[in-house]
């Protein structure tokens, strides 16, 4: 049972607007969430995280929002560049011990120029 | 500041023979992980460690796979004997401690033939 979802396997976006990737979470502890890019043949690199007691954190051209109610967030790259077409992964954690990354399966984003 | 170091980055092996995987983490980080990404999917954690302790190893194969963290630092896995089906990408991960964001390696390939 995937804990972490995100349903839209790849996104298509004109260079310059708004990508929106959504995720989806069923596990009611999760109280940490992050977001991590991905090139080829690299390692997943860390993006931006944000915890449960905020409903939105940005970063420059990056903000990701969460509705724990919904059990969802959402990552919004303004203005998009081609240089972000990447996979990205959403990733959350949950109280307690284990804590441990549970992943996504990705959402793969082509910007066009 | 050197990031999270694998290697190798590609390993062919025939089936049934043996393979390691090794990660030197981020200097000071305590934290080191063990996952495994399939084609198409998010990273699955294998095992996490908390210094030189395995804390995690629920969803390590404990058949044919093993890990160990020598001094709390540098950490090898080892498949013996190798299937067709480990054929996938090992990410070691690091980081400070539980839920902060994790730091990966670039991985290593692993063809099985």
């Amino acid at each position: 049972d995937q804990q972490v979802k995100q349903n839209s396997p790849s996104l298509s976006v004109q260079e310059g607007r708004i990508s929106i990737l959504n995720c989806d979470y069923t596990n009611s502890m999760f109280d940490y969430f992050l977001w991590y890019k991905k090139y080829p043949a690299e390692g997943p690199t860390f993006l931006i995280s944000i915890s449960s007691i905020k409903d939105k954190n940005e970063d420059g051209r990056f903000t990701v929002f969460l509705n724990k109610s919904a059990k969802h967030l959402s990552l919004h790259i303004v203005p998009s560049q081609p240089g972000d077409s990447a996979v990205y992964f959403c990733a959350a954690s949950a109280r307690g011990s284990q804590g441990n990354l549970i992943f996504g399966k990705g959402t793969k984003l082509s910007v066009k120029p | 500041e050197a990031g999270v170091v694998q290697s190798p980055r590609y390993k062919i092996i025939e089936k049934k023979q043996p393979v390691a995987f090794w990660c030197n983490p981020i200097s000071g980080h305590n934290t080191l992980y063990w996952y495994l990404q399939n084609l198409g999917q998010g990273p699955e954690l294998l095992i996490r460690y908390e210094n030189e302790e395995a804390v995690d190893d629920s969803q390590l194969p404990k058949d044919r796979f093993s890990a160990e963290r020598l001094k709390g630092v540098d950490s090898t896995l080892k498949i013996q004997p190798a299937e067709l089906g480990d054929s996938a990408v090992y990410l070691c991960a690091s980081s400070f401690g539980l839920r902060t964001e994790a730091f990966f390696g670039q991985g290593t390939r692993l063809t099985v033939v």
